[in-house]
């Protein structure tokens, strides 16, 4: 079952702060977020697994709440650059039998514009 | 740097036809993978292999088969095109599934077009 993202799009200027959540019906072992620039093919920003620790990435970090079974993005004074589409990718336990975080769920993605 | 490539950034074929879409990674991952993607749907996984010649389904695997015969080397073929085909197909690769890193590395993916 796909996780669910929100909100599905956004409009920002630039040094403004956006907040990207990805929520989960099924118990998450795994969280990885990707931005899909127009045309280009999605690039990795990061991961987050269970029990680890809150990532970040120049001024985007994510977290992860596994009792909810939510992760966020955080994009802090937001650029130009950032604009793009969002996804994440949930993994659970279900290959091997054992904690898996390569086989990914993606959720529909969220829209990021980021104007001048 | 991961490199994915796929055979065509643009295909377009007629219903009924048999169609082959080939990614090739040059890292030595052992994962790879094949997604559909369509606006409002993000990516959906169809197939995954994690070694030579073993595959697995994924979310949506109807209508689509796959081979991998090399380590490198992914082929996503639709047996029988048809029109709801028509989507980004796109390929990732992944070092492993039980150690890092995780992340997947995408190709630049194909527009199939089915008429």
């Amino acid at each position: 079952q796909q996780p669910v993202q929100s909100p599905q799009a956004v409009i920002l200027r630039e040094g403004e702060d956006a907040v990207i959540n990805c929520s989960s019906s099924k118990a998450l072992y795994s969280v990885h977020w990707y931005r899909q620039k127009h045309g280009e093919a999605p690039v990795f920003l990061m991961i987050l697994l269970k029990g680890g620790e809150q990532k970040g990435h120049e001024k985007i970090s994510a977290s992860f709440n596994e009792k909810k079974q939510q992760s966020s993005l955080y994009l802090t004074a937001s650029q130009l650059s950032y604009s793009g589409t969002y996804f994440c990718g949930t993994g659970g336990r279900d290959f091997f039998g054992s904690s898996n975080t390569g086989k990914l769920i993606f959720g529909q993605g969220t829209t990021l514009q980021v104007k001048p | 740097d991961v490199k994915v490539t796929q055979s065509s950034r643009y295909l377009v074929k007629r219903t009924g036809e048999k169609v082959f879409l080939e990614c090739v990674q040059d890292m030595d991952h052992e994962n790879m993978f094949w997604y559909r993607q369509d606006p409002g749907l993000g990516l959906r996984l169809i197939y995954f292999s994690y070694d030579v010649k073993m595959k697995e389904k994924g979310d949506i695997p109807e209508g689509y088969s796959v081979s991998r015969e090399k380590k490198e080397r992914f082929s996503l073929i639709l047996e029988s095109a048809s029109t709801n085909q028509t989507s980004m197909y796109l390929c990732a690769s992944s070092l492993s599934f039980d150690r890092a890193p995780y992340e997947q590395y995408f190709g630049p993916g194909t527009r199939l077009t089915v008429t």
